[in-house]
C-alpha cells in the first residue's frame, strides 16, 4: 500500500521568506501527485497537480516538482505571506482512478 | 456554483445511535468521494462513486458504514450503530472526471462534517 510522508509536520517562517515543503511516497508507480491547502475548519483546496510525465508545475508564487524515481515531491512557496498560513497536504494518485493517498500534512505559519 | 455542500456541519450523538451525513456534489461532476480525517490516521478515502455507482469501497472501515448515491446530486454516508472511535471530520469531494491524465479530475472538497460520538 502506498505510504505518503510529509516532513516537517509544522513550520514557522517570517513573512517574505522562501520555503520548501517536502513530500515522499513509497511506490513510484503513480499517475499524478497533487498538492492541497487546508485552512482550519474548512475543506481542502487543490493547488497544483503534476502528471507523472511532468517534472514541475507552477501557479503564481507556488512551484511543485516531482521526481518519481526517488519518490519525492516538493512545494516551493516564494515570498511567503501571512495568508499562506495553512496546512499543506500532498496526495498521490496510485490507481489512475483519482484514488488519492494523502500525507499527514505540514502546518505552515507565516509570521508577519 | 456553491461548491460541494455537506450537512450537517457538526453532529454530536451518543454511542449506538444512527448517524447520516449528507453531500451535494458540484452540478455536472460525475465522481464523488467520501473521506475521513483524524489526527491519528490523517485523511483516508472511504468510498468513491462514478456516475452514481460505487467503484471502490475498500476503505470503508466495517459493516457499520454504508454509503449511497441515489442520484447525481445527492449522496449519504450512514453509520449504524455509531461508536466513539468514529469521531472524526468526514469530507465529501467531487470531480468532473476520474480519468488518469485528465486535468479535470481535480477534486473539490466540501467543508466537512465534524462528528462527535459520545
Amino acid at each position: 500500500k502506498q505510504e505518503v510522508t510529509q516532513i516537517p509536520a509544522a513550520l514557522s517562517v517570517p513573512e517574505g521568506e522562501n520555503l520548501v515543503l517536502n513530500c515522499s511516497f513509497t511506490d513510484s508507480a503513480i499517475y499524478n501527485l497533487q498538492w492541497f491547502r487546508q485552512d482550519p475548519g474548512k475543506g481542502l483546496t487543490s493547488l497544483l497537480l503534476i502528471q507523472s510525465s511532468q517534472r514541475e508545475q507552477t501557479s503564481g508564487r507556488l512551484n511543485a516538482s516531482l521526481d518519481k524515481s526517488s519518490g519525492r515531491s516538493t512545494l516551493y512557496i516564494a515570498a511567503s505571506q501571512p495568508g499562506d498560513s495553512a496546512t499543506y497536504l500532498c496526495a498521490a494518485d496510485q490507481t489512475g482512478a483519482n484514488n488519492l493517498f494523502f500525507g499527514t500534512g505540514t502546518r505552515l505559519t507565516v509570521i508577519p | 456554483d456553491a461548491g460541494v455542500i455537506q450537512s450537517p456541519r457538526h453532529e454530536v450523538t451518543e454511542m449506538g445511535q444512527e448517524v447520516t451525513l449528507r453531500c451535494k456534489p458540484i452540478s455536472g461532476h460525475n465522481s464523488l468521494f467520501w473521506y475521513r480525517q483524524t489526527m491519528m490516521r490523517g485523511l483516508e478515502l472511504l468510498i468513491y462513486f462514478n456516475n452514481n455507482v460505487p467503484i471502490d469501497d475498500s476503505g470503508m472501515p466495517e459493516d457499520r458504514f454504508s454509503a449511497k448515491m441515489p442520484n447525481a446530486s445527492f449522496s449519504t454516508l450512514k453509520i449504524q450503530p455509531s461508536e466513539p472511535r468514529d469521531s472524526a471530520v468526514y469530507f465529501c469531494a467531487s470531480s468532473l472526471s476520474r480519468l488518469a491524465g485528465d486535468p479535470k479530475n481535480i477534486q473539490y472538497f466540501g467543508a466537512g462534517t465534524r462528528l462527535s460520538v459520545l
